[in-house]
C-alpha cells in the first residue's frame, strides 16, 4: 500500500463548478497535511496546510481533514481554467522532521 | 522576502560524471530539504539539513549526498551519474521547527545522457 494515495485523474470539471480532490494516507501518526499545486514544468506551489480535523477555508479553496478515516480533501469552488494543474497531497508524520511524503498527484482540467 | 533560489536551472551531464546543485533558502529559514521528481516515481524525499547537520534522510543510494553551510545555503552532490538520475531536483526551505510548511524553489532539471 502506498503511503499517500491520490487518484491520478484527469479530473475534468466545467468552469465555475466545484472540483473535489481526494487523498488518503496510511500513517495514523501523521500530523501535518498540505496541498500543493504544480503547473507543467514548474515547481510545487503551496495552496493550503491543515493540521486538525475539520475544514479550513482560504478564498476559493477549502481543505478538509478526517484523521479517523485518514482522509484529506481539497475543494476548489468556482473553478477557473487557470486552476488546471496537478494537485499534490503531502503528509508530514511525527518525528520525521521536514520529510514530506507526497502522493502522485491528481491532474485537474477545467474546461470552458 | 526573496523566495528559494536554485542554481543551475538546467544541466546536461553524461553517465559517470558528478554534479553539484545549489540551493539558497528563504532568508531566516534554517531547514533545507531536497526532493527528486521523476514521472515514474513522483516526488521523493532525499534529505534534510538543519543547522549544518543532516536531520533526516530518504531511501537513496550513497551516491547522493549533501551539505549545508553556516548561512543555511545547501548543496547536493550526485556522483557517478546514471541515466535514471535524470529528474527535476527540488529544494524546499522552512523555518526549521518541525511540521511546518515547506516552500519550494524553481528546481534544477538534470538530464543524464
Amino acid at each position: 500500500q502506498k503511503e499517500v494515495e491520490q487518484n491520478s485523474g484527469p479530473l475534468s470539471v466545467p468552469e465555475g463548478a466545484i472540483a473535489s480532490l481526494n487523498c488518503t494516507y496510511s500513517d495514523r501518526g501523521s500530523q501535518s497535511f498540505f496541498w500543493y499545486r504544480q503547473y507543467s514544468g514548474k515547481s510545487p506551489e503551496l495552496i493550503m496546510s491543515i493540521y486538525s480535523n475539520g475544514d479550513k477555508e482560504d478564498g476559493r479553496f477549502t481543505a478538509q481533514l478526517n484523521k479517523a478515516s485518514q482522509y484529506v480533501s481539497l475543494l476548489i469552488r468556482d473553478s477557473q481554467p487557470s486552476d488546471s494543474a496537478t494537485y499534490l497531497c503531502a503528509v508530514n508524520g511525527p518525528g520525521t522532521a521536514s520529510k514530506l511524503t507526497f502522493g502522485t498527484g491528481t491532474r485537474l482540467q477545467v474546461t470552458l | 522576502k526573496a523566495g528559494v533560489t536554485q542554481t543551475p536551472r538546467y544541466l546536461i551531464k553524461t553517465r559517470g560524471q558528478q554534479v553539484t546543485l545549489s540551493c539558497s533558502p528563504i532568508s531566516g529559514h534554517r531547514s533545507v530539504s531536497w526532493y527528486q521528481q521523476t514521472p515514474g516515481q513522483g516526488l521523493q524525499f532525499l534529505f534534510e539539513y538543519f543547522s549544518e547537520t543532516q536531520r533526516n534522510k530518504g531511501n537513496f543510494p550513497g551516491r547522493f549526498s549533501g551539505r549545508q553551510f553556516s548561512n543555511s545555503r545547501s548543496e547536493m552532490n550526485v556522483s557517478t551519474l546514471e541515466l535514471g538520475d535524470s529528474a527535476l531536483y527540488l529544494c524546499a526551505s522552512s523555518p526549521g521547527t518541525r511540521q511546518e510548511t515547506q516552500y519550494f524553489g524553481p528546481g534544477t532539471r538534470l538530464l543524464v545522457l
